[in-house]
């Protein structure tokens, strides 16, 4: 049974670029959580999608923004990306009918903007 | 805003030795979970704790969840250097808002 899977492993961009990262829950989940952990840091939330709509957001601004597909898959997109937002990008799934905070992390994909 | 404080920061302790990490809030939260980082992966959930006092062990790893379910320890019996890493809890407010609020971690190293 493959765990939560993250797309692609390491990527480097430029200030101003746009960025999509993919993300495949466990077999069997269909909550997915978005996380940004930046280096030194405890990872920091940034929404959540189930039944294919963004159910809650933490403290990101709108250059962060999400897709849930039918299989429970998932993306996060950044536009116009800032240096700050250099970081591990933490994907996290939930199992279906069951308590949506315990989560389990795929590897991340890190994402350094020069 | 809730804040998760965890203590200490970084513990360098001999392999065989016991150890305590404490994860402590002003804020009530109804869930906790205690999760274990290697560098550059993502965490590995160890345990969630859910009722206040509730203690559970996972080998020689023992977590407790406070009665007013604002803090929790981690203790750890006879270290091993495959122990090291970063732990981390984080809590969820309540059911139906399960983002979850991560504390800044404790870095771990076992000295063989």
């Amino acid at each position: 049974d493959a765990g939560v899977t993250q797309s692609p492993t390491h990527l480097i961009k430029t200030r101003g670029q746009q960025v999509t990262l993919r993300c495949s829950p466990k077999s069997g989940h269909d909550t997915v959580s978005w996380y940004q952990q930046a280096l030194g840091q405890g990872p920091q939330f940034i929404f959540q999608y189930y039944e294919e709509e963004e159910r809650q957001r933490g403290n990101f601004p709108d250059r962060f923004s999400g897709h849930q597909f039918p299989n429970y898959s998932s993306e996060l997109n950044v536009n116009a990306l800032l240096l700050g937002d250099s970081a591990l990008y933490l994907c996290a799934s939930s199992p279906v009918h069951r308590r949506r905070d315990t989560q389990y992390f795929g590897p991340g994909t890190r994402l350094t903007v020069l | 805003t809730q804040l998760l404080e965890q203590s200490p920061q970084f513990l360098s302790i001999q392999e065989g030795e016991n150890l305590t990490v404490y994860c402590n809030s002003s804020s009530v939260f109804s869930s906790l979970q205690w999760y274990r980082q290697e560098p550059g992966e993502g965490p590995v959930l160890l345990v969630t704790v859910v009722t206040g006092g509730e203690v559970k062990k996972l080998k020689r790893l023992t977590f407790q969840f406070g009665d007013a379910r604002k803090d929790s320890s981690l203790h750890i019996t006879a270290a091993q250097p495959g122990d090291t890493g970063l732990y981390l809890c984080a809590g969820a407010e309540n059911f139906g808002n399960e983002k979850l609020t991560f504390g800044t971690g404790t870095r771990l190293t076992i000295i063989p």
